[in-house]
């Protein structure tokens, strides 16, 4: 079975840093993605980023890219100059074992929270 | 706007009642799926429906039934509600193509008392 593991439960980052939020996850399956989502207060999960287990770069989006560590098994999200839209809670999210059409295991979130 | 539509937004269930939450998604995407979300946790997976048809159970299915009504929907059933299955639930749908990409309705809010 897949697992997910944030171990950051709560992050203060000031306003205009960069932030990296921690994902470690463990498989046995070689295919699998890796997905980032987030959560602001008002409850929608907002899609970041996303990175296949064989693509040979690291994901970028805008300010959002994936540090992607296979042999680690490490997929930290890195937000390059902070805002303060970004206060939300993120989590880390992979495949199941059925390739993606049987879901996703998510992580418990990190409750990220930037200060002016 | 395309995406996934969840109703209602809001219930307050007494326990032993009964509902259902229903999920459409005019994505044309073959795969759905019911989450809910309890505090302090992430998302966790009830049931999922790879195509229209099939329906498979998830991490925490007790308590629940779901039906795949047709391609664009996706419906939950509470047959007796419990305090426990006080929740936040989401619908989501998929896509494989390219490459996987789930889209998640803005969730229901759920209280059993």
């Amino acid at each position: 079975a897949q697992k997910i593991t944030q171990t950051q439960p709560g992050m203060f980052v000031q306003e205009k840093e960069a932030v990296t939020l921690d994902c470690t996850y463990d498989t046995s399956d070689p295919s699998y993605g890796l997905f980032w989502y987030k959560q602001p207060s008002s409850g929608e999960m907002i899609f970041l980023i996303y990175q296949g287990s064989y693509d040979q770069q690291n994901a970028t989006e805008g300010r959002y890219s994936l540090n992607f560590q296979k042999a680690r098994k490490s997929a930290n999200l890195v937000i390059s100059a902070s805002q303060l839209g970004d206060s939300a809670m993120y989590f880390c999210a992979m495949t199941n074992s059925g390739g993606g059409a049987d879901g996703l295991t998510f992580g418990k979130g990190t409750h990220l929270i930037i200060q002016p | 706007n395309a995406g996934v539509t969840q109703t209602p937004k809001f219930q307050v269930l007494k326990t032993g009642q009964s509902m259902t939450l229903q999920c459409a998604q005019d994505m044309n995407h073959n795969s759905m799926y019911w989450y809910r979300q309890d505090p302090g946790m992430g998302l966790r997976l009830i049931y999922y429906s790879a195509s229209e048809g099939t329906t498979d159970k998830g991490e925490v299915p007790n308590g629940y039934n779901v039906s795949r009504l047709n391609k664009r929907e996706f419906s939950l059933r509470l047959e007796s509600a419990a305090p426990s299955q006080t929740s936040v639930y989401f619908c989501a749908s998929s896509e494989e193509l390219p490459k996987f990409h789930y889209t998640f309705g803005s969730g229901t809010r759920l209280t059993v008392v």
